[in-house]
């Protein structure tokens, strides 16, 4: 079983739709959790970062993060065409890059007009 | 917007070639870090560096990759000599590796084919 699993999709849906990304994990000692974007032919960009427990809010974009089951969550609301990306989630045990980050594939999203 | 530098933007090149790939790590950034992308496997670290000094190069196959960082400014990874398993896209981050809320930031890779 890999440290952090993401189901790769892809997923499409319509515009303005609400859309729920996933991953779950097996190591407990991961405290600092987040989610990237990817476009095409470009690097991942940083979009939530959260420590522990709890949710976080951004504009159209929650993350949220369970501890005790080993999940979390990234919510858009009202998706539009832009977010057409790949996202990744991403977790550390020591947080602020004093480890290496253990990435899920990535789950590719397209988002239609 | 401070970025991440990687040079080059693309390589393509035969097997049995080295390869070298440059990043320039954003200022201030004390932390470095080396991954590669593929479709199999998603994004690996390969190696990462502190002030310079190596801490970790466990994912690297140490028979052909290297990585240095000569100065504060630039990173290096070496592939010699290149395989065609090795074309995938490769990525350099960096960080404050300073705890709290300080996260990685990518450069837009180098995408590599080796033939």
């Amino acid at each position: 079983q890999k440290e952090v699993e993401q189901d790769p999709g892809p997923l499409s849906v319509p515009e303005g739709a609400i859309v729920s990304l996933n991953c779950t994990y097996s190591n407990s000692a991961f405290q600092y959790f987040m989610w990237y974007r990817q476009y095409s032919r470009k690097g991942p960009e940083l979009l939530m970062y959260t420590y522990s427990s709890g949710n976080k809010e951004d504009g159209r974009f929650t993350a949220q993060v369970d501890k005790s089951s080993k999940y979390i969550s990234l919510f858009i609301r009202d998706s539009q065409p832009s977010d057409s990306a790949t996202y990744l989630c991403a977790m550390e045990v020591y947080g602020g890059s004093q480890g290496n980050l253990i990435f899920g594939k990535g789950t590719k999203l397209s988002v239609k007009p | 917007d401070a970025r991440v530098t990687q040079t080059p933007r693309h390589k393509v090149t035969e097997m049995g070639q080295e390869v070298t790939m440059r990043c320039q790590p954003i200022l201030g950034h004390n932390t470095v870090f080396w991954y590669r992308q593929t479709m199999m496997q998603g994004l690996e670290l390969l190696a990462y560096f502190r002030n310079r000094a190596p801490l970790d190069d466990s994912g690297m196959p140490k028979d052909r990759f290297s990585a240095e960082m000569p100065d504060a400014t630039l990173a290096t990874l070496k592939i010699q000599p290149s395989e065609p398993r090795d074309s995938a896209v490769y990525f350099c981050a960096s960080g404050l590796g300073q705890g709290g809320n300080q996260p990685q930031h990518f450069g837009d890779g180098t995408r590599l084919s080796i033939l």
